[in-house]
């Protein structure tokens, strides 16, 4: 039982490039979440999603798409990446129900140049 | 906006001291929650709220609902403790918004 997986851990790109985050639980979780955490701010919503097929905007989406075509992966699109974003990337995935914790990936650690 | 907002920003302590980490939010909420991220980044939820208090160990946690604060208090406390701890509310909805945290560090 991995739990929360993200992939990559580490990724520097050009402005510009394009790339995938991948989330992935294997707890058969309804809900997940991917946030961004930077320097002095608490981590923020991006995206979220309340079961497979289902997405929603969450407090910064600009800049990001996700799917969620399977219920354990989660996916994270830059389509043209921008300084801004360089960030630290947090997946995390639940349980439906009011007294369920989320459960957090370790961070995905994205530069931008 | 800040929708919770946490005190101290950062504290130090002697191995030993009570410690006390304080939140207050602002949103109507069906639960509260503090977490614990570590040096090298993972964060791992450490407690639930939506009304009263919980106990894990030396940590415990309590909240009033009507004033809107939330405490984490950790007793005898230890290096390993040190670590950033954020509190996070969930909305009515399904969104969850965030504390900046508070850094402990505890010198032994």
């Amino acid at each position: 039982n991995a739990g929360v997986t993200q992939t990559p851990k580490f990724r520097v790109l050009k402005t510009g490039q394009s790339m995938t985050l991948l989330c992935a639980q294997d707890m058969n979780h309804e809900y997940m979440y991917w946030y961004r955490q930077d320097p002095g701010m608490g981590l923020r919503l991006i995206h979220y999603s309340v079961g497979e097929g289902t997405t929603a905007k969450g407090e910064v989406p600009d800049g990001y798409n996700v799917s969620r075509l399977k219920k354990q992966n989660f996916l994270l699109g830059l389509e043209s990446a921008a300084p801004s974003q360089t960030s630290v990337y947090f997946c995390a995935s639940r349980l439906v129900g009011s007294n369920q914790p989320q459960h957090f990936g370790d961070g995905t650690r994205l530069s931008i140049l | 906006k800040n929708e919770v907002e946490q005190s101290p920003q950062n504290l130090t302590a002697q191995e030993g001291e009570f410690i006390t980490i304080n939140c207050s939010y602002s949103v109507g909420i069906s639960a509260l929650h503090w977490l614990q991220q570590h040096p090298g980044g993972g964060i791992v939820s450490l407690f639930m709220l939506s009304s009263g208090k919980k106990k894990h160990g030396r940590l415990i946690a309590t909240i009033n609902i009507q004033e809107k604060h939330s405490s984490l208090h950790i007793t005898a406390s230890h290096p390993r403790d040190s670590a950033v701890y954020i509190c996070a509310v969930r909305n009515t909805g399904n969104q969850f918004y965030f504390g900046t945290g508070t850094s402990l560090t505890v010198i032994p």
